[in-house]
């Protein structure tokens, strides 16, 4: 059975303070990775598709990092805002099936 | 307006009927997914579809039917309500099956009593 990982499950940050967390996902058999931020009431929204060992992605204050040999991900916010309170989803896609395999999800709280 | 809707946002039926959740992208995107998302469980993948007239089974396809005779158009059908099909159900569409990030509809609250 294939496991994703995420951690924190939940993360309070103060408004203005950077963070970070992991997407942890089999080290073997990669063919991408995505990232989505889930809004409370709303639906997913993807952030990034990452396919090579060693990939970064940004978009705004938001960057991804990729490392498939080991097998984790890690989503960076420079800066949180409030209307960065979300849940960060990552999906690991195996080559041997190619559907995505979600993880549990980390909660941000941004405090202000 | 371009994008992929979902109707109705919220439904209550009765155990036993049958209730049809709708899908409409107007992307054009070959792939169409249903996931069901649960408390504990995260987001469930049920069925998914790579074209009109190719569907295939996810994670929990039992109790669901699915149908996709226009590329824009993936209906998912519970042909004999339970109560544990009570969910929020997202449909979701993408260019590609895992190259391109989906997107999302808004959901449908089902609620079977």
């Amino acid at each position: 059975i294939l496991n994703v990982e995420q951690s924190p499950q939940s993360l309070h940050v103060q408004e203005g303070d950077s963070t970070n967390f992991t997407c942890s996902f089999p080290s073997s058999n990669f063919y991408a990775l995505h990232w989505y931020r889930w809004e409370t009431a709303k639906s997913p929204e993807a952030l990034f598709v990452m396919t090579l060992n060693g990939d970064e992605k940004k978009k705004g204050r938001i960057s991804a990092t990729l490392n498939t040999k080991e097998g984790y991900s890690y989503l960076y916010i420079k800066g949180s805002q409030p209307e960065d309170s979300a849940t960060y989803l990552c999906a690991f896609i195996s080559d041997s099936n190619y559907q995505l395999i979600w993880g549990a999800g980390t909660k941000l709280i941004i405090k202000p | 307006d371009a994008g992929i809707t979902q109707s109705p946002r919220y439904k209550i039926t009765e155990t036993g009927r049958q209730v049809t959740l709708m899908c409409h992208q107007t992307w054009s995107h070959s792939y169409m997914f249903w996931y069901r998302q649960d408390l504990g469980h995260g987001l469930r993948l049920i069925y998914y579809s790579a074209a009109a007239d190719i569907t295939d089974k996810g994670e929990v396809p039992d109790g669901y039917v699915v149908s996709r005779s226009k590329t824009e158009n993936f209906p998912l059908t519970l042909e004999s309500a339970t109560r544990s099909q009570t969910s929020v159900y997202f449909c979701a569409s993408s260019e590609q099956r895992a190259r391109y990030g989906y997107t999302f509809g808004s959901g449908t609250r089902l609620t079977v009593v």
